[in-house]
Formats: structure tokens, sequence, C-alpha cells
């Protein structure tokens, strides 16, 4: 079965620039999230879906970031003007609601550096 | 609210020997409690996890037990292998949501 599937893998821009990253979560899962890691900061949740509507975008760092899913197997995180400070892996997970204890699925992450 | 603390690595263990990382929890209510395993450049994958009180997990030789009255799910593995070096992040599920809540992560260096 095919897993969570991010791209680009990798993406170098200059600051100012738009950048869109992308994410297909796995199909019948009907949780998304967004999270961002660095190094000083770890692993941080940006923002997450559930049934393609957000629930929470309280981890979203300004303005300059927005998320969106507009159908169940397709969403984007976006950051415009991009800046240096946002340069970190990123990664899209997805999850099936049904049950207790079901885990996140990650994808492999999208390496994103702002010169 | 919900937090997750790990003991602070990097853990720098020989081939062979003995695995602890320890992990303890607050929440409300009865989370779910999970291991992830981090490998260089990629994603985090599910290691093991555990829904109730007493519970173990185990998975490639890794184990944890829920442990309600210490409030802890430390990892163990009797053997580590050059393989298993990684970072590991103990979670919980938040009560509503689907949400995890992540420790620190543990860094795990095995020499041969």
């Amino acid at each position: 079965d095919a897993g969570v599937i991010q791209s680009p893998r990798h993406e170098v821009t200059e600051m100012g620039q738009e950048v869109t990253l992308r994410c297909k979560p796995i199909s019948g899962h009907d949780y998304l999230f967004w999270y961002r890691q660095t190094m000083m900061r770890g692993l941080e949740l940006l923002i997450y879906f559930n049934n393609n509507v957000p629930i929470d975008d309280s981890g979203m760092p300004e303005d300059r970031f927005s998320a969106k899913m507009p159908n169940a197997s397709f969403s984007t995180l976006k950051i415009q003007p991009s800046e240096p400070r946002d340069s970190a892996v990123y990664f899209c997970a997805s999850s099936w609601s049904s049950g207790d204890g079901q885990p996140q699925h990650f994808g492999d992450g999208t390496r994103l550096s702002i010169l | 609210g919900d937090s997750v603390t790990q003991m602070e690595g990097p853990v720098t263990l020989s081939e062979e020997a003995f695995l602890t990382i320890n992990c303890t929890y607050t929440a409300t209510g009865y989370p779910s409690l999970f291991w992830y395993v981090q490998y260089p450049g990629e994603g985090l994958q599910l290691l093991l996890k555990a829904t109730k009180a007493d519970d173990k997990g185990s998975n490639k030789g890794f184990e944890a037990t829920y442990r309600k009255e210490t409030t802890s799910f430390h990892l163990e593995k009797g053997s580590v292998q050059v393989s298993d070096s990684a970072v590991y992040f103990c979670a919980l599920s938040a009560e509503y949501g689907n949400k995890l809540v992540f420790g620190a992560g543990t860094i795990l260096r095995v020499k041969s």
C-alpha cells in the first residue's frame, strides 16, 4: 500500500518567494496533520484537518503560512513570503479516526531551505 | 495540558548492549501511548503502541509497557544493533482529534 506521499522532497528557494508543499494522505484516512521539525524547536504541529476541514491551526507560526485541503486526497502548505527562519523539514501525516490508539503515518518530509 | 518527557540524549551504546529510554507522561483521561523511530533523512515510523494500562507493545525486539501507576512507557531492547541508531520519540494520544503529543526525541547511537 502506498504511504503518505509528499512533494517535493527538497526545495531550495530565495527569501521572499512563495513555497508550496504538497501531501497525499493514505487513502481512507480522515485526519491529516502538518508538522515542522527543526533542531532548535523539535517537532511542532502546525495544523490538522478532519474530513478536509481545518480543526486546529494554533500552531501555524504567522499569517505567512496557510494550509488547504480541497479534497480527501490532497493538501497543501503554503508559505508566502518565505523567510530564512522557515528553513526546516516539513512533514505530513495522516490517520484513521476509528477505534483507540490509531497511529499517525508520516511521509518522508520536505526539506526546505530558504536562502 | 498533556505532555511527554523523555530522557535526554544522545545515548551511546556498544553493539549488543541493553537499551532503556525513559518516557513519562502527564495526561487527562486514558491516552494511548506510542513509540516512533526516525532514521536519518526519513519520516517518523510507528515502532510500537499500547492502548491501555499494563499493555505491552513490542516490535523488532523493542518492548514498552504501559504503566499507569508510574505514568511511564519506557522503551527497552535486550541487544541493540548498529542499525538501531536513530531518533526515538515517545508520544501519547490527546483526548480529542487524533492529535499526538510528542516528547523531544532521544538520539541513539550504537557503535560496532
